[in-house]
């Protein structure tokens, strides 16, 4: 059980272009979807928090007109890179909280998407 | 804010060898802690965690226990495999309010096990 899958698991695109990158929750509804970039050998940035049917929160320092986050129901959240340069390269790895239930704070990952951007 | 020091890698270790790695951490509140471990080109999978003090998670041979007094949660595993090389990073959730957690996460430890 809780599984997370994220689409696509690799994409390349020219700079200036746009990419949107799905999270799903498989088999169960989450409240909160986090988003966040790994650069190689490196650990996680937290980039935002998306709560369903609200804003995301975003971290300090992350262009929140350039990452736009969505998480339109309990099993989706999409980031899209908007007008893509070389610098955003990077892997993107989702993660989901479970809802409902007792209160809990583990998170369950996404496989990741490696972005390459020419 | 919070924060996770876990010891630097790489870690190499031969097959049957006793792991270690270190993880201490500085937090305001009692949070959780979890260990999660990364294989290559893959994203994180939750290894293990402990919610409170003297706490141990484990799973698939490894064992982490939450040392307040030391605040401490070193992972341990007695023979490691070839298959256990991955990116191991140390983690503890901080309460932001509301419902809403987040995670804060160490650096990660490469280990590689040779046969």
């Amino acid at each position: 059980g809780a599984v997370v899958s994220q689409h696509p698991s690799r994409v390349i695109c020219k700079s200036g272009t746009s990419v949107k990158i799905e999270c799903r929750s498989l088999d169960f509804q989450a409240t909160t979807m986090f988003w966040y970039r790994q650069f190689p050998k490196q650990s996680l940035m937290l980039m935002a928090t998306s709560n369903e049917g609200s804003k995301a929160t975003y971290e300090q320092g992350v262009e929140k007109d350039k990452f736009l986050i969505n998480h339109a129901s309990l099993t989706l959240s999409t980031l899209t890179v908007t007008s893509a340069h070389p610098e955003d390269s990077s892997f993107y790895i989702c993660s989901a909280r479970l809802a409902g239930g007792p209160l809990t704070d583990t998170q369950y990952f996404g496989p990741g998407t490696r972005l390459t951007v020419l | 804010g919070d924060s996770v020091t876990q010891m630097e890698g790489p870690v190499t270790l031969s097959e049957e060898a006793f792991l270690t790695i270190n993880c201490t951490y500085t937090a305001t509140g009692y949070p959780s802690l979890f260990w999660y471990v990364q294989y290559p080109g893959e994203g994180l999978q939750l290894l293990l965690k402990a919610t409170k003090a003297d706490d141990k998670g484990s799973n698939k041979g490894f064992e982490a226990t939450y040392r307040k007094e030391t605040t401490s949660f070193h992972l341990e595993k007695g023979s490691v495999q070839v298959s256990d090389s991955a990116v191991y990073f140390c983690a503890l959730s901080e309460y932001t309010g509301g419902s809403n957690y987040k995670l804060t996460f160490g650096k990660g430890t490469l280990l590689t096990v040779n046969p």
